[in-house]
């Protein structure tokens, strides 16, 4: 089965560290998504391209975070500077554009930040 | 706006019994619905989908799910739980962007617990 593929699973950094998380969508996929899960907000968006083109950042703090596309196969989430409230699991999901159809997640990036 | 509201944070079934978790959804459109599944340490997968075809939703591992537009629900029911079925559901609603993929809006999930 193809898969969406997250790296790295599991972050602990310190405070002020920049963040970088990965993700490889389905092949032939081309809309990404990225969602943040936390205990108290639940699952939020962040981000979302469509054709590696942004068309929805409002959920991300813009002065802190950054998602891109530098190609099709590869999305990336960053953090500059990492802050302790930004501790969550954060999921990227691929889909094909058509309304009625799944978006597919990978098993998210663990992020801790001491 | 488009939401979504799961009635019950916590669910407990002993094995054997019937699965019932209750989805209630807000949209000015007629809405695509999904239920996820989430296993702990896992990401969300897919269970089944609603996208107007079918009101009753046959998914994987034994669920369905009703969509009923008077009553502006979308509830999951499994006729006999099993131990593996504990874990978190999400119902989701996708956002409208004219007939394009558009983001999910999530529900805040239900824990399913399963006594045996």
């Amino acid at each position: 089965d193809a898969r969406v593929t997250q790296t790295p699973r599991h972050k602990v950094t310190e405070m002020g560290q920049e963040v970088t998380m990965r993700c490889q969508p389905i092949l032939g996929h081309n809309t990404v998504f990225w969602y943040r899960q936390t205990m108290m907000q639940g699952l939020e968006l962040l981000a979302y391209f469509r054709n590696r083109a942004p068309l929805d950042d409002s959920g991300m703090p813009k002065d802190r975070f950054s998602a891109e596309m530098p190609d099709a196969t590869l999305a990336t989430l960053k953090i500059q500077p990492s802050e302790p409230r930004d501790s969550a699991v954060y999921f990227c999901a691929s889909g094909q554009d058509r309304g009625n159809q799944p978006q597919h997640f990978g098993d998210g990036t663990r992020l801790s930040i001491l | 706006a488009q939401s979504v509201t799961q009635l019950g944070s916590h669910v407990s079934v002993s094995e054997g019994a019937l699965v019932l978790l209750r989805c209630n959804y807000s949209s000015s459109v007629p809405p695509y619905l999904f239920w996820y599944v989430q296993y702990p340490n896992q990401g969300l997968q897919l269970l089944l989908k609603y996208t107007s075809a079918a009101t009753l939703v046959k998914g994987i591992n034994g669920f369905e799910a009703e969509f009923k537009k008077s009553e502006t629900s979308f509830h999951l029911t499994k006729p006999s739980a099993h131990m593996s079925d504990a874990a978190e559901y999400f119902c989701a609603v996708m956002a409208n962007y004219g007939g394009s993929q558009g983001n999910l809006i999530f529900g805040k999930g239900t824990k399913l617990s399963v006594k045996p």
